[in-house]
């Protein structure tokens, strides 16, 4: 089946310690997105791709990057975890452009920073 | 800024109607609503979308205002696994803005 695939589902990393997330898709969408949901809150989209056009929300905190170095796959780049990043990452993909399509999300990542 | 509104919980009773209210007084003509909802630690799941007209799938129904500033989900006839928290979200462009969400609660 078709499919946004996280890895790992649970990722541990130190205070201050590098930690990459991971996100491939079976789909070959357009769009490609990262979005941060801490407990008890809504999905925050810190930013997306559309195919290699790299798009940031304004109030993304430098400390997060991304990388996507083909249509499949979607990296999130966390350079000084804190602890206030500890969070559910969900990844995210759609067709993209002015078609009405909806978003397809991965299951998620939950990142513990100790 | 939120772009929409939603009431943070509701109670239903299992097999009647789940109406789930959203407020989007600052949409534009072309931004479309969206549905998902989340099962705890799930990833958000797809319900149903729409622009102008009302909307039906074998999932559920969408209510859109005639001034767009508002729309409904409706959940014709809810089981107890349709307990989840259902977000409201305006695209713009691209971008999905998720709504602080409803925590649908299905009581037996």
């Amino acid at each position: 089946d078709a499919m946004v695939i996280q890895n790992p589902r649970y990722q541990v990393t130190q205070f201050g310690k590098p930690v990459t997330l991971s996100c491939s898709q079976t789909l070959n969408h357009n769009v490609m997105y990262w979005y941060q949901q801490k407990s008890s809150q809504a999905p925050k989209l810190l930013f997306h791709y559309y195919d290699k056009d790299f798009n940031n929300e304004a109030d993304t905190p430098d400390n997060f990057q991304s990388r996507r170095p083909n249509t499949s796959f979607c990296f999130l780049d966390i350079r000084s975890p804190g602890l206030g990043d500890a969070a559910m990452y969900l990844c995210a993909t759609s067709l993209g452009g002015n078609s009405p399509y909806e978003q397809y999300f991965g299951p998620g990542t939950r990142l513990t920073v100790t | 800024d939120a772009k929409t509104t939603q009431p943070t919980s509701m109670d239903c009773a299992e097999g009647r109607a789940a109406n789930l209210p959203c407020n989007h007084s600052t949409i534009s003509g072309n931004e479309y609503v969206y549905w998902y909802r989340q099962i705890h630690s799930q990833g958000p799941q797809y319900i149903i979308h729409g622009l102008k007209n009302n909307e039906t799938n074998e999932m559920a129904s969408l209510i859109i205002t005639e001034d767009r500033k508002s729309s409904t989900l409706i959940l014709p006839h809810a089981t107890l696994r349709d307990t989840a928290v259902y977000y409201c979200i305006v695209r713009l462009g691209n971008q999905f803005y998720f709504g602080t969400g409803t925590s649908l609660t299905v009581i037996p």
